[in-house]
């Protein structure tokens, strides 16, 4: 079946450490976002791409960063430099403007 | 950053009862909105999205009305079921180069109590 997979479901990072989020789609998705959810609060953008190579920063990229060089994968990296990285990480892809998104199951991050 | 607001923020009702939410957003610049549904320990899965003033669209007992000249849309719940409860999510997508990127509300919880 196609989806979205996201690794790990749960992860614990130390301060100070880079953590990298997985996010792999086998729908032949040409777009791919990356979301973060707090308490709260809808989900808020990071990063998106429309195509191999190539990403733009969304509402909330500082301390995070990407990268695209298969049209199957896109990573998250949360740097050290995130203040507040503790939350929970969706990844999602678009096939184009008649669908919605599909969705991973989420990574959720904890700083200890 | 677009502002979108859903209410309400949280729903308790009895099995059978109807029950509506409301999305509110700018009614400049739309390109879409769309409806999710986001159980717990599960994926969002879109509902709808809707594109045309006017639209209403269905899916079940589910349903969903949108008007983009007064920036809002409206999903309905006819006798709601336990298997409804859910956190029900809109977005909205500009037009122009939004590369579809979303901006989501912050959620209506919905609890169905048998």
């Amino acid at each position: 079946d196609g989806g979205i997979t996201q690794s790990p479901k749960y992860l614990f990072r130390k301060e100070g450490q880079n953590v990298t989020l997985s996010c792999e789609q086998n729908l032949n998705h040409d777009a791919m976002y990356w979301y973060r959810q707090d308490p709260g609060q809808g989900l808020r953008l990071i990063y998106y791409s429309q195509i191999v190579n190539d990403f733009q920063k969304g509402d909330i990229a500082e301390g995070y960063s990407v990268s695209r060089e298969k049209k199957e994968s896109f990573p998250l990296t949360v740097t050290s430099a995130q203040k507040n990285p503790t939350a929970f990480y969706l990844c999602a892809s678009l096939p184009d403007r008649t669908y919605g998104y599909t969705f991973g199951s989420g990574t959720r991050l904890t700083v200890v | 950053i677009l502002n979108v607001e859903q209410s309400p923020q949280s729903l308790h009702v009895q099995e059978g009862d109807s029950t509506n939410f409301t999305c509110s957003f700018p009614s400049s610049n739309f390109y879409a909105l769309h409806w999710y549904r986001w159980e717990t320990a599960k994926s969002p899965e879109a509902l709808f999205v809707m594109t045309l003033n006017g639209d209403e669209k269905k899916k079940g007992r589910i349903s969903a009305t949108l008007n983009t000249k007064e920036g809002y849309s409206y999903l309905y719940i006819k006798g709601s079921q336990p298997e409804d409860s859910a956190t029900y999510l809109c977005a909205f997508r500009a037009g122009g180069t939004s590369y579809g990127k979303l901006t989501f509300g912050q959620g209506t919880i919905l609890t169905v109590h048998p």
